[in-house]
C-alpha cells in the first residue's frame, strides 16, 4: 500500500498542451508539497499546503496551479506547457516535524 | 532562512573505504536536519535524521551522521562503502521555528568502484 502516490509515472505532451499530475498520501500527514527536479538534480522546493492552505509558493510561473481537495490530495495543473518545465516533479507529505515521505515521481517531458 | 551546502557534487571511493559526504546547514533556528537517497529513476529514501537528542544519528544500510553545531555540519559517513552504495545523496533542513520550508542541498553523486 503505497504510502505517496502519484500518477502518471511518465508524462509526455506537446508544447502548449495543459497538464495535470495527482498527487494522494495515505499517511495522514497535514502538509504536502511539489518540488521539481531538473536535469542537474538539483530539487527546487515549489509549493506546500498545510491542511488545505497554501503556506509556500515560492517563484513558479502562474502557469503552475496547486489544488488540494483535502489533506489528503494535492494536484498540480500545468498550463500552456513550455520545453523548460520539463523535469521530474515529485510530490511529498509530512506531518509536525518529522521527515519528508516522497512520492516515486512524474517524469514530464515536453516536446 | 535556511540553507544546505553539500560540498562535492560528485565522490568516487572504492568498495569496502570509507564513504564521508558533507553537508553544511545554515538556519536562524535549532534546524531538524536529514539525509536522503535517490536510487536511479526513484524517489527519495530517508537515510536519517537528527530532530534532538543524540547528536550522532544511525541510519538504514549502515549511514550514520553526527550533528556538530560548533560547525553547523552534518556530515554522513560509512565506514565500509558497497557496491549497491551508488545513487544520489540529498542532505536537507528545516527550521523547528515554525514554517514547513524543507530545502535541499544541490546533492552528491556517490560512486563505488571495484
Amino acid at each position: 500500500d503505497t504510502a505517496v502516490s502519484q500518477t502518471p509515472k511518465y508524462l509526455v505532451t506537446q508544447m502548449g498542451n495543459d497538464k495535470s499530475i495527482k498527487c494522494e498520501q495515505n499517511l495522514g500527514h497535514d502538509t504536502m508539497y511539489w518540488y521539481k527536479q531538473d536535469s542537474k538534480k538539483f530539487l527546487k522546493i515549489m509549493f506546500s499546503y498545510n491542511n488545505k492552505e497554501l503556506i509556500i509558493n515560492e517563484t513558479v510561473p502562474n502557469r503552475f496551479s496547486p489544488k488540494s481537495p483535502d489533506k489528503a490530495h494535492l494536484n498540480l495543473h500545468i498550463n500552456s506547457l513550455e520545453l523548460g518545465d520539463s523535469a521530474v516533479y515529485f510530490c511529498a507529505s509530512r506531518i509536525g516535524n518529522t521527515e519528508a515521505f516522497f512520492g516515486q515521481g512524474t517524469r514530464l517531458t515536453v516536446v | 532562512a535556511q540553507s544546505v551546502t553539500q560540498l562535492g557534487s560528485h565522490v568516487s571511493v572504492s568498495e569496502g573505504a570509507l564513504v564521508l559526504l558533507r553537508c553544511n546547514y545554515s538556519s536562524s533556528v535549532p534546524p531538524y536536519l536529514f539525509w536522503y537517497v535517490q536510487y536511479p529513476n526513484q524517489g527519495l529514501q530517508l537515510l536519517l535524521k537528527y530532530t534532538t537528542g543524540a547528536t550522532l544519528v544511525k541510519g538504514i544500510n549502515g549511514f550514520e551522521a553526527e550533528f556538530k553545531k560548533s560547525e553547523t555540519s552534518f556530515h554522513l559517513t560509512k565506514p565500509s562503502a558497497h557496491m549497491s552504495d551508488a545513487a544520489e545523496y540529498f542532505c536537507a533542513v528545516i527550521g523547528t521555528g515554525g514554517g514547513n520550508k524543507l530545502t535541499f542541498g544541490t546533492g552528491t553523486q556517490l560512486k563505488v568502484e571495484l
